[in-house]
Order: structure tokens, then sequence, then C-alpha cells
């Protein structure tokens, strides 16, 4: 079964600042989900990446199959982008059930204006 | 517009008193999952479904039960509620596709307080 591990679980930074949260994982994944979840609890989907890297605006989210790892950078941050960051995986090898998905603990993002 | 929604939004409850959490998307999603997100725990898997009539047991299955008989809808059963199941729950969806499934969709989240 996977395990997550993310790091790390605080993080304050001041505007502007580059942002990195990682994620690892122990077993060989066939994709991989960074989430965000909002002060009043909402989440949304960031990114879903089986390889390479992805980009959204500021947001960039690489992933290293070999190396079971993942990374969520910001880009000049800001105070908006305060919130909890997920990663989830599926709880199998590569190939099983994509359904049962395990979730990393968090890291809560605070930036300062 | 694309959604799924919960409800209700707040629920408290007594020890042992049925209760069903509601969970409708309108974007014909084949996979439907629940979980919930406790204190230091993180959010974990209850039940999830990949299709109609088919579901499978997340990590922390005990004292729910779900339902799968229509795509849109993922109802959450607690048969006898107890106070460990206080929680905040959330519903999401997605297309499951080969490698993975698509971006998770949630649901606004439902928070549960058993006394």
């Amino acid at each position: 079964k996977n395990e997550v591990e993310q790091s790390p679980q605080n993080l304050t930074a001041q505007e502007g600042e580059f942002i990195t949260i990682n994620c690892s994982y122990s077993v060989g994944i066939s994709a991989l989900h960074w989430l965000q979840q909002h002060p009043g609890g909402g989440i949304v989907s960031l990114f879903m990446l089986s390889s390479g890297k992805k980009k959204h605006g500021r947001l960039i989210a690489t992933i290293n199959i070999q190396e079971k790892h993942s990374s969520l950078h910001i880009t000049a941050s800001h105070p908006r982008d305060s919130a909890v960051y997920i990663c989830a995986v599926p709880s199998g090898n590569y190939g099983g059930s994509q359904g049962n998905l395990i979730f990393g603990k968090g890291t809560k993002l605070s930036v300062k204006p | 517009e694309a959604q799924v929604t919960q409800n209700p939004r707040y629920l408290i409850t007594v020890t042992g008193k049925k209760l069903t959490v509601t969970c409708s998307q309108n974007m014909n999603h084949e996979y439907m999952s629940w979980y919930r997100q406790d204190p230091g725990l993180g959010l974990r898997q209850i039940y999830y479904s990949m299709n109609v009539e088919v579901t499978d047991k997340g990590d922390v299955p005990e004292g729910y039960k779900v339902s799968r008989k229509e795509k849109r809808n993922f109802p959450l059963i607690l048969e006898s509620p107890s106070p460990n199941q206080t929680s905040l729950y959330f519903c999401a969806s997605s297309f499951p596709r080969e490698g993975g499934n698509s971006p998770l969709h949630f649901g606004n989240g439902t928070r549960l307080t058993v006394t």
C-alpha cells in the first residue's frame, strides 16, 4: 500500500517569494493529484499529472516517476495563495485500481503581504 | 454549471439515529467517492464507486454504507452514527481514464457532529 509524505507541514512566506512544496510516495503510480483547500474549507483540484511538468498561471507541478517524488511550485506568491496544499496518489501499484486514493497530510501555506 | 452538490452543509445528530448525506453531480462522471477529514489525520477515503452498481471500500469504511443506483447520485449512509464519526465529509467525482482518474471535482463539504 502506498504511503505519502508531504513537506514542509507549515510554510510562511513573504509576498513575492518562490514557494516549493514536496510530496513523496512509496509505490509506483500512474498519476498524482495536487489539491488546494481554502481557509473556508472548499477543495479544488490544481493538477493531475503522470509525468513531466504542468503549468497553470503561477503554479507549476512536476513529477519524477523514478524517484517517486512530486513538487508544487508557486512563483511570485501572493496572500491569496494562502491555503492548505494536499497531494494524493492511488493506493496500489501502477496499473492497479486508481479509485482508492491516499492523501498527504497537507502543507499549510501562509503568505504575508 | 458543472458541480458536485452535497447536502446538508451542517448536521448535528445524536448517537444511533440513522442519517444520509446526499451527493449529486451533473457532469456524467463515472467515478464518485466519499472522504472524511479530521485534524491531524488529513483526508481519508471512505468508499468509492467506479460506476453504477460498483462500489469499493476505501481506508475507513467501518460504520458507513453507500449505494450507486444511478450515475449522478452517491449517498453516504450512517446506519447508527457514533461520536467518532464527527468529522468534515467531502464527496468528489471525476472521469476515470487510463493511467489515472481525471481531475477531481469536490462538493462543498458536510460538517457532521454526533453527540
